[in-house]
């Protein structure tokens, strides 16, 4: 069964630039979130998906968006980059919000972010 | 606010030596918990989890956790370390009901020869 899979592996994007990172659940999983991991700071929640809804959002700027499309694929985009944006951007899923809620979430390998 | 800690952000241990990485967690009710490890530029991978039952879980590569509820921790160990396991290692807990799992900080591991 494959896992949480993200694209692209790398991006290196440029000051108020515009990037667009990717991300597929495990097959049956509902719940998408992304979490920004910036060095030295840890995860850091940003936006979570079920169902095809954003369903909560952590303390980022609203240039920080995402969807969810209909087979529960997920992408993240970051408007008018800053340097401060480059970081490692984890994707992860859980089976949602409708079953057993335990918190498990299985991650993906990450896209890591460069702003110039 | 429901919180995760994990007071060390690096230890150091000297291979083959026991480790123990401490966790400490605030909620009331008995939480889903986890232990993640990170190895650099990876995503996190799930080692243990603990939902009910025996305390003591064992999880992949050798690891367990022990859950005390009277002391709110749930800590790591392993009784012989590898070079291997050089990595970074989250604590989380869910089943807060805002469905949002809690990470802490993470606790960096160094493993010297």
């Amino acid at each position: 069964e494959a896992g949480v899979t993200q694209s692209p592996t790398h991006l290196i994007k440029t000051r108020g630039q515009q990037a667009t990172l990717r991300c597929s659940p495990i097959s049956g999983h509902t719940s998408v979130y992304w979490y920004q991991q910036a060095l030295g700071l840890g995860l850091q929640f940003l936006l979570w998906y079920d169902e095809g809804e954003e369903r909560n959002r952590g303390n980022f700027p609203p240039r920080f968006s995402g969807r969810q499309f209909p087979n529960y694929s997920s992408e993240l985009n970051v408007n008018a980059l800053e340097l401060e944006d480059s970081a490692l951007y984890l994707c992860a899923s859980s089976p949602g919000s409708s079953g057993r809620w335990t918190g498990e979430l299985f991650f993906g390998e990450g896209s890591r972010l460069t702003v110039l | 606010a429901q919180s995760v800690t994990q007071p060390d952000i690096h230890i150091t241990v000297s291979e083959g030596a026991s480790l123990e990485l401490r966790c400490n967690y605030s909620y009331g009710a008995t939480p889903y918990l986890f232990w993640y490890v990170q190895s650099p530029g990876q995503g996190l991978q799930l080692l243990l989890k603990y939902f009910s039952g025996d305390t003591l879980v064992q999880g992949i590569k050798g690891f367990e956790a022990e859950f005390k509820r009277s002391q709110s921790s749930f800590n790591l160990r392993k009784p012989s370390v590898h070079w291997s396991d050089a990595a970074e290692y989250f604590c989380a807990h869910g089943g807060t009901g805002g469905f949002k799992t809690i990470f802490g900080a993470g606790t960096r591991l160094f493993v010297k020869a």
